[in-house]
């Protein structure tokens, strides 16, 4: 079963400054989706970025972008020029690429919770 | 905004009780999910349907039933509720429920059972 693991249960950074947080999944599949969504106060979840596992090249999204290191699986996600309203709580999440049974099934991390400080 | 509605957004229920949770998806989405929240568990994959059909089941309980409607809303109906079922729940949708596609949450709605 796939497993996704996020150990930094807490960081945060200055406004302005990068931070990057951490996500590491197991799976013996080859094709795969990784998504980071974001959990603000509100507790809506919003996707930040995705990542499909066939493609080498990092994803980018604004301030947001990836290191994809698919031998290592890690997925970490870098947030440059940090904002007061990126404090969150931040979710990596993995879906599989095949398999009818699981078409659709996000697997989530415990989550990693950032303060942006002003 | 999402575009995937759920309604009641709070709910405060005694144990013993069933509750009804609604859910619209995005428009010109076929599939939607269920996600519950809690302390203990985090987020968990509840289940799946794609044009009114199940299509992938996860940690639900036998308490707990789904269903969608013709029109593509969804209904998750939790029974005999106990105090553990406190939690936040998500409704999900997607253009087709296939692998890949983004999933858009809702803003949840929290259960606190009493």
């Amino acid at each position: 079963a796939q497993t996704v693991t996020q150990s930094q249960p807490e960081m945060s950074v200055q406004e302005a400054e990068t931070v990057t947080l951490s996500c590491t999944y197991d799976t013996s599949e080859n094709n795969y989706y990784l998504f980071w969504y974001k959990q603000p106060p509100s507790r809506q979840m919003i996707l930040v970025i995705r990542q499909e596992a066939y493609k080498q090249q990092n994803a980018t999204e604004n301030r947001f972008s990836v290191n994809f290191q698919k031998a290592a699986k890690s997925f970490s996600l870098k947030i440059s020029d940090s904002q007061l309203g990126d404090t969150a709580m931040y979710f990596c999440a993995f879906m599989t690429a095949r398999g009818s049974s699981n078409t659709g099934k996000l697997i989530f991390g415990q989550g990693t919770t950032l303060q942006v400080k002003p | 905004d999402s575009g995937v509605t759920q309604t009641p957004k709070h709910l405060i229920t005694a144990t013993g009780q069933r509750v009804t949770l609604r859910c619209s998806p995005r428009s010109g989405d076929l599939s939607v999910y269920w996600y519950q929240q809690s302390l203990d568990q985090g987020l968990q994959f509840l289940i799946q349907y794609y044009n009114g059909e199940e299509r992938a089941k996860g940690n639900i309980l036998e308490r707990f039933s789904a269903q969608q409607f013709p029109d593509l809303h969804s209904e998750l109906n939790l029974s005999s509720l106990e105090l553990g079922d406190s939690a936040l729940y998500f409704c999900a949708s997607s253009v087709d429920g296939q692998p890949g596609n983004t999933i858009y949450f809702g803003e949840g709605s929290w259960l606190t059972v009493v």
